[in-house]
């Protein structure tokens, strides 16, 4: 079984700064990562996959990158509506996810 | 738009059965593969089940294999999750969600609100 290990886990940081979220992979995913977030109470919702494709109608100010087998989703710049879970989740065999990095409002 | 609603979920003992449903609309449903995604209570997510789009093949996570049974009525636009031998371990709530692509991708595009499912005595 393919291991994703998020940090942090928790992301403290204010409307307006920048937010890079870390997912490594225990062995090589290629390029097959996806992003989710979840907001409390509701379902995940697809941002990113493989690694750096957004999903359709997901805003600019998220993006995705790799690097070997760390991958980073960044938001360029906090809205207040970002502040939430983000699951990655590799699929290059049976699918798992990682931990979570929970984003909140410092 | 695509919207999945699941159905079918409640309290049931140890060792009984329960079969959860998800009825699909706003796409053409018999074209994409479908999943079960579970959340437990508090924890993180995992994928429980996949079914192709013909429902020609299927595929498990180990924790499930053999006792949860996967299957698609495309007549009537809903897929199904046949729960048997529950275990306390299988409390979570079930979501029901679209690959993005017709194979087996394992991208999540859509997703259902989700059933929740406890097994207590």
């Amino acid at each position: 079984e393919i291991v994703l290990t998020q940090s942090p886990a928790t992301l403290s940081l204010s409307p307006g700064e920048r937010a890079t979220l870390s997912c490594r992979a225990s062995q090589s995913v290629s390029s097959y990562l996806v992003w989710y977030q979840q907001k409390p109470g509701q379902a995940p919702r697809l941002l990113i996959y493989d690694a750096s494709n957004r999903a359709t109608g997901i805003p600019a100010r998220f993006s995705g990158s790799k690097s070997g087998t760390d991958f980073t989703l960044t938001i360029s710049s906090l809205e207040p509506e970002d502040f939430a879970v983000y699951y990655c989740q590799q699929r290059s065999n049976w699918p798992t996810f990682g931990g979570g990095t929970k984003v909140e409002i410092k | 738009q695509v919207h999945l609603v699941e159905s079918g979920g409640g309290v049931v003992q140890p060792g009984r059965s329960l079969r959860l449903s998800c009825a699909a609309s706003g796409f053409t449903f018999n074209t994409y593969a479908m999943h079960w995604v579970r959340q437990a209570p508090g924890k993180g997510l995992e994928w429980v089940a996949i079914v192709s789009y013909d429902g020609s093949n299927k595929y498990y996570a180990d924790s499930v294999k053999g006792r949860f049974t996967i299957s698609r009525d495309n007549a009537k636009n809903t897929l199904y999750l046949q729960m048997n031998s529950l275990r306390a371990e299988d409390t979570a709530v079930y979501y029901c969600a679209k690959d993005q692509y017709g194979s087996y991708s394992y991208i999540a595009d859509y997703w259902g609100q989700g059933t929740l499912v406890t097994v207590s005595s």
